[in-house]
């Protein structure tokens, strides 16, 4: 559902270890999904995409998980690096052209 | 390829004031999309287009213009600019599922 008002949920880990972003989405029909990154005073940027036909696909040092049983998402960064904070966007998609992006999570990497 | 270029970088209005927000992409999508993101939140869709002469509503029109007279070109018209128009504003385009999006624009309105 919609988050009006709501800032964004913060994830804050220790450099080094693993990371796990959570994303539900809302359209049982959608068949593709990408995870973007927002790193501070720069626009999102594609990281990892996954097909409805997967459950499961890796990246370099990023793994994205599909569970279409209860419409989740998940990413998981892999030995986090300072350089890795930033908001994360999931992005479902139903037709080309067209993406409902969900309301991002603010990760903090602490040195 | 420079992508999708978004001009100005920065601008504060007065309210009451208008300006043009300008966006321009050279990979030849057909898509292309304005967003807004305020302080510390998500991204909300404002306008898109999916083809030259072809523009429809998002979640955010209300306060909005945008046209599409060529496959480069999306520019977003604010008019009588309010306070709650302060923003910053990112353009995009795709040719499928992948966005690329612009620099941004933010916009204060005092």
């Amino acid at each position: 559902g919609e988050s009006v008002g709501l800032h964004l949920p913060t994830l804050s880990v220790q450099e080094g270890d693993n990371s796990i972003i959570n994303c539900a989405y809302s359209n049982s029909a959608s068949d593709y999904f990408i995870w973007y990154k927002q790193e501070s005073g720069k626009g999102p940027q594609f990281i990892i995409d996954i097909r409805s036909n997967m459950d499961k696909r890796q990246g370099q040092r990023v793994t994205v998980l599909l569970n279409k049983t209860v419409k989740h998402l998940s990413l998981q960064i892999a030995a986090t690096q300072p350089g890795d904070s930033a908001v994360y966007f999931c992005a479902e998609n139903t037709n080309a052209g067209k993406s409902t992006f969900g309301d991002g999570t603010t990760l903090t990497v602490k040195p | 390829n420079a992508g999708v270029t978004q001009t100005p970088k920065f601008r504060i209005l007065k309210i009451g004031q208008s300006m043009t927000l300008q966006c321009t992409q050279d990979m030849n999508h057909n898509y292309m999309y304005w967003y807004r993101q305020d302080p510390g939140m998500g991204l909300k869709l404002i306008y898109y287009s999916v083809g030259a002469g072809i523009t429809d509503k998002g979640e955010v029109p209300n306060g909005y213009n945008v046209s599409r007279s060529t496959t480069e070109d999306f520019p977003l018209r604010l008019e009588l600019a309010a306070p709650s128009q302060t923003s910053v504003y990112f353009c995009a385009s795709s040719e499928y599922y992948e966005q690329y999006f612009g620099p941004g624009t933010r916009l204060t309105v005092t």
